[in-house]
């Protein structure tokens, strides 16, 4: 496709469980995103892709998160044994590489509820 | 630093009316400042943005005014529509291991009324 796809758009768990987010990223694009936007919140960033270098893991809340990229491709954000306050909208994000462009391109992004 | 402070939280302006957006930086290393827009049920899409060696930058009824001294930098919405009204957020970021690592402000609701 020509944009990011993310699944599932919509979530709910229950508290306690295993969730996987998935991110598509735009075909060619060397670095991913996860974002996390709370409600009335800005975007906080969890962690960030870039081709076969090391991802950068400094904005995961906890080690409950984690993410992989298969292949420098697909996107996978797991959070193990969800929490209330994980409920959110998880935003993948992804854009080509080289300094001169700097945009990022949004999935839509999957809406996070435990209950 | 790496926080970037926005405001107001929130704006309601008149159709044909200019919106006035700030943020404020701290990290001097910040290189980029681009602003998003959202709308409902969709991810941010990059509006317009600017680098520190330009004061303004303008796209259309959109207009970014940098100071560098002062590390702030805001959008202005000229002759604002209702088809406008979203919610917008300023953001900055930097090179380096985190190259192109967004740090976002908190968002603006904008609504402009007909």
């Amino acid at each position: 496709g020509a944009g990011v796809s993310q699944s599932p758009s919509n979530k709910v768990t229950e508290k306690g469980k295993d969730v996987e987010l998935r991110c598509d990223p735009i075909s060619g694009h060397t670095a991913l995103y996860w974002y996390r936007q709370s409600l009335g919140q800005g975007l906080e960033f969890l962690i960030y892709f870039q081709g076969n270098s090391a991802p950068d893991k400094s904005g995961l809340p906890s080690d409950r998160f984690s993410a992989e990229r298969t292949g420098g491709s697909v996107s996978t954000l797991t959070i193990q044994r969800t929490q209330q306050e994980d409920s959110a909208v998880y935003l993948c994000a992804s854009r080509p590489r080289g300094p001169s462009d700097y945009g990022y391109t949004f999935g839509s992004g999957t809406r996070l509820t435990v209950v | 630093q790496q926080q970037v402070k926005q405001s107001p939280q929130s704006l309601i302006v008149q159709k044909g009316g200019i919106s006035i957006i700030n943020c404020a930086y701290e990290n001097t290393a910040f290189d980029y400042f681009p602003w998003y827009q959202q709308f409902p049920g969709k991810g941010p899409a990059l509006l317009i943005a600017i680098r520190p060696d330009v004061s303004e930058k303008k796209e259309g009824r959109f207009t970014i005014s940098f100071n560098k001294s002062a590390k702030q930098f805001s959008l202005h919405i000229m002759d604002s529509q209702p088809g406008d009204s979203a919610t917008y957020f300023c953001a900055a970021s930097t090179g380096g291991t985190s190259y192109g690592k967004l740090t976002f402000g908190q968002g603006t609701i904008l609504t402009v009324h007909p």
